[in-house]
């Protein structure tokens, strides 16, 4: 099956900075998602790319879609303690089944 | 509001026995899904429907089973086959299966 390295599996920062992570695939996909889970409750969908190259951004979010179509980065700047959680990527081949990444666990300290 | 509702928020299962997880959702979507979530880990998926009346086994489906009678419907039935059901379990949805899934709020189900 497909297999999806995300990376860093944890992240802990100051309040403010900058924060990057990755995830990368064996295969090509044509949807990367990222998505941001808090404790307790269900994983909610942020940024979804469609094209290979396409840069898009969500607020303080930033994510882009590789141009091999293998990977994907999620980057946050100015980081808040809200930004606090597992931040998940998940990518799709046409026909196939979304595949998640492992998680990345961001904490931020004020 | 449109939304996905999983009920209850938490559950507990004596040994032996068959509980059902609800995955109830008002966004018109097609398709749904259930997935395992350990802590510290990734998401499994257990079971996925496409349409109404259809469903496919996902990564770990030994030990659950589920039913789509009704398009907003999409219950998970543990069984006591489930040797090790105690997992964060999150149900979503989406427009088909091409579309991103939108997810619920989850249900924990723990092992008396």
């Amino acid at each position: 099956g497909q297999q999806l390295n995300q990376s860093p599996q944890s992240m802990f920062i100051q309040e403010g900075e900058d924060v990057s992570m990755n995830c990368t695939s064996s295969s090509i996909f044509n949807t990367w998602l990222w998505y941001k889970q808090e404790p307790g409750e269900g994983p909610v969908l942020l940024i979804a790319l469609y094209k290979a190259g396409e840069l898009t951004s969500n607020g303080r979010l930033t994510a882009q879609f590789g141009i091999t179509r293998k990977d994907s980065f999620l980057n946050i700047s100015a980081s808040i303690p809200s930004d606090v959680g597992i931040y998940f990527c998940a990518g799709q081949a046409s026909g196939s089944r979304l595949t998640f990444g492992e998680g990345t666990q961001l904490t931020v300290n004020p | 509001d449109g939304g996905i509702t999983q009920s209850p928020k938490y559950l507990f299962r004596k040994e032996g026995q068959n509980v059902t997880l609800s995955c109830e959702q008002n966004l018109n979507h097609d398709a749904m899904y259930w997935y395992r979530q350990d802590p510290g880990q990734g998401l499994r998926l257990i079971y996925y429907s496409q349409i109404v009346n259809d469903f496919q086994k996902g990564d770990i489906a030994e030990g659950y089973s589920v039913s789509r009678e009704k398009k907003e419907s999409f219950p998970l039935t543990v069984t006591s086959a489930q040797k090790n059901p105690t997992a964060f379990y999150l149900c979503a949805s989406s427009i088909n299966g091409n579309q991103p899934q939108h997810f619920g709020d989850g249900t924990r189900l723990s092992i008396l």
